[in-house]
């Protein structure tokens, strides 16, 4: 395992479901962030944290609502989503955000399927 | 428009047979190149990082290479096994929290 634990690892929702992702990593990272894999397509930033503070995202819709209460958690918001929002939704950690401590170590992911 | 791409898109091998994949990319500042396995249903795995000053690094049955004045890297897999089947992913990284993904390439590996 890579210290990164993701949950559901699968999760089915209608169009005016509310839920949310959950992520947790083990290995004292200071970054975090979260990825959409769609098929065939490379993987897309949503969001990045350093140090619980979010430093980037990726011209991601408002139903995306991503929360960082400490720096081991990092939770993704889902409300009113589109059925073209469904993907393989994506955590990640890294000691840092920049220089060469910038290996992402994944989580396994979230199969979301919208409805 | 920093980029990466990626070829050949998927690809089928006999096991114990090598295979090379191909990476170019387009971006700047460049700061290290990783290599990445994914297997289906999981999230992706660092193989190998390479900075411009390195051109190759080896992880086990995996060697890949970086020219930096082309722009161009490669993975190539020696001695393939039935597990080495996966997406690998090219990642061009430029400093920052900008990182650049591949679309990756579909490694089919059988008996």
């Amino acid at each position: 395992e890579t210290g990164v634990t993701q949950t559901p690892r699968h999760l089915v929702m209608g169009m005016t479901n509310k839920k949310s992702l959950k992520c947790e990593q083990h290995l004292g990272h200071n970054a975090m962030y979260w990825y959409k894999q769609s098929a065939k397509k490379p993987l897309e930033l949503m969001f990045v944290y350093s140090l619980e503070e979010r430093v980037e995202n990726n011209s991601v819709p408002s139903r995306f609502s991503p929360e960082c209460p400490n720096s081991s958690h990092l939770f993704l918001h889902l409300h009113t989503l589109q059925p073209e929002d469904s993907a393989l939704y994506l955590c990640a950690s890294s000691q840092d955000s920049t220089g060469m401590n910038t290996e992402a170590f994944f989580g396994q992911g979230t199969r979301l399927t919208v409805v | 428009k920093n980029q990466v791409e990626q070829s050949p898109q998927s690809l089928i091998i006999l096991e114990g047979k090598n295979c090379t994949l191909q990476c170019n990319y387009t971006v700047s500042p460049f700061s290290n190149l990783r290599w990445y396995k994914q297997d289906t249903g999981r999230g992706p795995v660092s193989l190998t990082i390479m900075t411009f000053s390195e051109n190759t690094k080896s992880n086990g049955r995996y060697t890949a290479t970086l020219d930096a004045d082309t722009k161009q890297s490669s993975l190539h897999i020696t001695a393939s096994q039935l597990s080495d089947s996966a997406s690998y992913i090219c990642v061009a990284h430029t400093g920052g929290f900008k990182t650049i993904f591949g679309a990756g390439t579909r490694l089919f590996v059988k008996a």
